[in-house]
This record gives structure tokens, C-alpha cells and sequence, in this order.
């Protein structure tokens, strides 16, 4: 059975902090790896990873996977209040399960 | 672009009720994917449908059903709804079949009593 494990499972940082989200995976067919952040409602898209070793980067937010080791990780640097959120992590199996996702880290940020 | 809209936001069903959850595309896309989240399970794929036919399904009863139209609209339904039912169903729309980006909508809560 594919599975997206996630951790830690929640976090709790100080405004100015940097942390790193971790996401693992075993499935038995790889297209992609994605990130979202889920804040009230609708999960809104981070990143689409398919390759090792390249980082992809969107401000203050960077992510990158490792196919050897089946992990991606998500940094976020200088966390605002802003950034509290869930994060999703979900593998695209290209098979009848579309995405599998993690069960999330929920991320909150105090000042 | 407007985006992916959901309908109706909040919804209180009863045991034994059925439910319709409708939800409209970001313009051009014409790939649905329909998610139930709850606390427990996390966001799981119950099915995706693109030109009009399903393409995929999840690890759901037949009691969930849906199907799309034309203009790329998508309807889910529930039938003989029970009390694990209640969740927030998430609808996603991608470019086409297959592809790997997909955008949220809102969701729908639904409540089942």
C-alpha cells in the first residue's frame, strides 16, 4: 500500500525561526512530489518536485527532494506569524489513488 | 482567473440522507478530482473524472458517486449517508488527465447527524 508519512506531526516555533518539514514515501510508482499549505480551507500549491537534488525556492520557502532516499523536506526561513498553517506533502502515483498525501505538520508560529 | 469554486460551503445531513456537492473548475481546466479530509485519515482521493468520464477511483463504497459535465463541472454524491461521512470534501482541478498540479477549492463541509 502506497504511504506519505510526515513529521513532526506539529511544531511550534518563534517568529524569526527556521524550520525544516520532513516527508517520506514508499509507493510503488513515482511521478512527482508535492507540497501545499493548508491554512482554513482549500490546500494551495507550494511545490512540484520530480527530480533529485534540485531545489526549488519561492521566497522564504525551499524544498527538495532525495529519490534514493525517498524524503523531500520543506524549509522555511525568518517564519512569520503568517506561515502558521498546515503542510501537506502528496505523491503522485499516477495510479488510481491520483495523490497520496501525508497527514500533515501543523506548523504555528508565535510572536 | 477566477477559481475553483465550490458549492454549497456548509452542509447538515442526517443518517440515511444522500447529499450533492457540486464544483466548478478553474476556467480551461478540465480534470476534477474530488478528496475527502477528516481528522483521522487525512486528505484520501475518492475520484477524478476528465472529459466527462472517471478516470480514476479511489478505496470508496459505491455509495459515493459522481460525474462531470460538459463544461467540465463536477458533481459528487453521497448516498445512505452515515455519521463517518462527516468530513470536509475538498474538489481539485488540474489542466488534463494526468496532469500533476492540481488547485483546491474551498471544500465542503459536511455534517452528518
Amino acid at each position: 500500500e502506497d504511504k506519505v508519512v510526515q513529521s513532526p506531526l506539529s511544531l511550534v516555533v518563534h517568529e524569526g525561526d527556521t524550520v525544516t518539514l520532513n516527508c517520506s514515501y514508499e509507493v510503488t510508482n513515482f511521478r512527482s512530489l508535492l507540497w501545499y499549505k493548508q491554512e482554513k480551507k482549500a490546500p494551495t500549491f507550494l511545490f512540484m518536485l520530480t527530480s533529485s537534488g534540485i531545489e526549488k525556492k519561492s521566497g522564504r520557502l525551499s524544498s527538495i527532494l532525495d529519490k534514493k532516499e525517498l524524503f523531500s523536506i520543506l524549509n522555511i526561513t525568518a517564519t512569520q506569524t503568517g506561515d502558521s498553517a498546515i503542510y501537506l506533502c502528496a505523491v503522485d502515483t499516477g495510479t488510481a489513488s491520483k495523490l497520496t498525501f501525508g497527514t500533515g505538520t501543523r506548523l504555528q508560529v508565535t510572536l | 482567473k477566477a477559481g475553483v469554486t465550490q458549492t454549497p460551503r456548509y452542509l447538515i445531513k442526517t443518517r440515511g440522507q444522500q447529499v450533492t456537492l457540486s464544483c466548478s473548475p478553474i476556467s480551461g481546466h478540465r480534470s476534477v478530482s474530488w478528496y475527502q479530509q477528516t481528522p483521522g485519515q487525512g486528505l484520501q482521493f475518492l475520484f477524478e473524472y476528465f472529459s466527462e468520464t472517471q478516470r480514476n477511483k479511489g478505496n470508496f463504497p459505491g455509495r459515493f458517486s459522481g460525474r462531470q459535465f460538459s463544461n467540465s463541472r463536477s458533481e459528487m454524491n453521497v448516498s445512505t449517508l452515515e455519521l463517518g461521512d462527516s468530513a470536509l470534501y475538498l474538489c481539485a482541478s488540474s489542466l488534463a488527465w494526468g496532469a500533476d498540479t492540481q488547485y483546491f477549492g474551498p471544500g465542503t463541509r459536511l455534517t452528518v447527524l
